[in-house]
């Protein structure tokens, strides 16, 4: 158990909706990072979000955003969705003093298929 | 950029055998190097890490040492279990400031009793 919390755990849309993913993690976990494993794949960096404010991004493009709120919980929105971006999507936190990432916890992760 | 190439599963052996799941890098400066395991409908839990050239981490019996002259990270137990089967993956981060990992696309590992 990681205390870190997604959902929905599966999803299906259709290509050019909108989707929002969310996580909860735990308290105190003030960076968040937004990972896609594809099938077969290894996760794919997103983005990270520290305090509320995108810290780093990953070379995904604009359609994919991402808030983070005080209350320790984060939202991950895909705008006109490709069928590509079927995925599991991983969250990740931290308390932001992780030195060597040894205190990232992952989610279970959200299974999203884009029909 | 940072890149991490690990061995093609999936990987299938008998209980008690020897483990070898090798992981190479590419990064500039000096990563920090991790296993993770991914076991079925679970997250990604870290399995060990090592952070500096010639460290070696450890955890439940398997191993992996960090080294900067071949840029590798093998992942290695000396006798697995049933319980093992999971899919491994190898990662690294750059340290620059946030906390991106790069993953290797995983090896399956299955064991039969």
């Amino acid at each position: 158990e990681t205390g870190v919390t997604q959902s929905p755990t599966h999803l299906i849309k259709t290509r050019g909706q909108q989707v929002t993913l969310r996580c909860s993690s735990q308290s105190g976990h003030n960076t968040v990072s937004w990972y896609q494993q594809a099938l077969g794949q290894g996760p794919q960096f997103i983005f990270q979000y520290y305090r509320e404010e995108e810290n780093g991004r990953g070379n995904f493009p604009p359609r994919f955003s991402g808030l983070q709120f005080p209350n320790y919980s984060s939202e991950l929105n895909v705008n006109a969705l490709e069928l590509d971006d079927s995925a599991l999507y991983l969250c990740a936190s931290s308390d932001g003093k992780a030195i060597g990432n040894e205190k990232l916890f992952f989610g279970s992760g959200t299974q999203l298929s884009v029909l | 950029g940072d890149s991490v190439t690990q061995m093609e599963g999936p990987v299938t052996l008998s209980e008690e055998a020897f483990l070898t799941i090798n992981c190479t890098y590419t990064a500039t400066g000096y990563p920090s190097l991790f296993w993770y395991v991914q076991y079925p409908g679970e997250g990604l839990q870290l399995l060990l890490k090592a952070t500096k050239a010639d460290d070696k981490g450890s955890n439940k019996g398997f191993e992996a040492t960090y080294r900067k002259e071949t840029t590798s990270f093998h992942l290695e137990k000396g006798s697995v279990q049933v319980s093992d089967s999971a899919v491994y993956f190898c990662a690294l981060s750059d340290n620059f400031g946030n906390e991106k990992l790069t993953f290797g696309t995983g090896t399956r590992l299955t064991i039969i009793p």
